[in-house]
């Protein structure tokens, strides 16, 4: 299995509050990437990263935010979060070859907003 | 903008059955699919990839095919057992970024 890590994996809060992601990687892939799946809609991408500090927004990205200070981390924020952002959140990490962009992703975490 | 579809939603299948499962995409400008299997509760785990330039993968009973042109994948299952129940999702790499389908449902019984 590749070398991914989330936390935390299962998480509740309140609507309002301030809500962090982390995952880890020891593979040293270049890309990084946050998905969320909810029921009916399969995996949406929300951001990507593809190098420290340079990042992307992806199909779903609003109410949240991205930052990668470091290869092995990809740290997704809410800011402020809300009933609809209640989901499961899947990291995953590719290598930089674009000719098969083989995506691996970690074990995710659900994420329940009251 | 592109769109992944997979069809049947659900399938239940007695063990030994060989079965197909299809996935289809509207934009032919695809650079790979990848086939996923997701157990329930678990992450995903990636089954075959296959290049924009070939035509299928094959990994121990399970084989990829993929026809750019009409826009479809199929993933063959040959010998199905119980524990190739899961959710079997499709996602094509499309400029920079895997668009997924909604995925098929799978069970196998004894």
């Amino acid at each position: 299995d590749a070398g991914i890590t989330q936390s935390p994996r299962h998480k509740v809060t309140e609507t309002g509050t301030p809500v962090t992601l982390r995952c880890h990687q020891t593979e040293n892939h270049r890309y990084m990437y946050w998905y969320r799946q909810d029921p009916g809609h399969g995996l949406r991408l929300i951001h990507y990263s593809y190098g420290v500090k340079d990042t992307d927004k992806g199909e779903v990205s609003d109410g949240y935010s991205v930052s990668r200070s470091k290869t092995e981390d990809f740290l997704l924020t809410l800011e402020s979060a809300t009933s609809s952002q209640t989901s499961v959140y899947f990291c995953a990490i590719s290598a930089p070859s674009m000719a098969t962009n083989e995506q691996f992703f970690g074990p995710g975490t659900r994420l329940t907003v009251l | 903008k592109q769109e992944v579809t997979q069809i049947p939603a659900a399938l239940s299948v007695p063990e030994g059955e060989n079965l197909v499962l299809n996935c289809s995409f509207t934009d032919s400008a695809i650079y790979n699919l990848q086939w996923f299997r997701q157990d329930p509760g678990k992450g995903l785990t990636s089954l075959l990839l296959i290049q924009s330039s070939q035509r299928e993968q094959t990994s121990g009973r399970l084989n990829a095919s993929l026809d750019k042109s009409s826009g479809r994948s199929t993933l063959y299952i040959a010998a199905s057992q119980p524990g190739d129940s899961a959710t079997y999702l499709c996602a094509v790499y499309n400029t920079d970024k895997l668009i997924f389908g909604t995925g098929t449902r799978l069970q196998v019984f004894p």
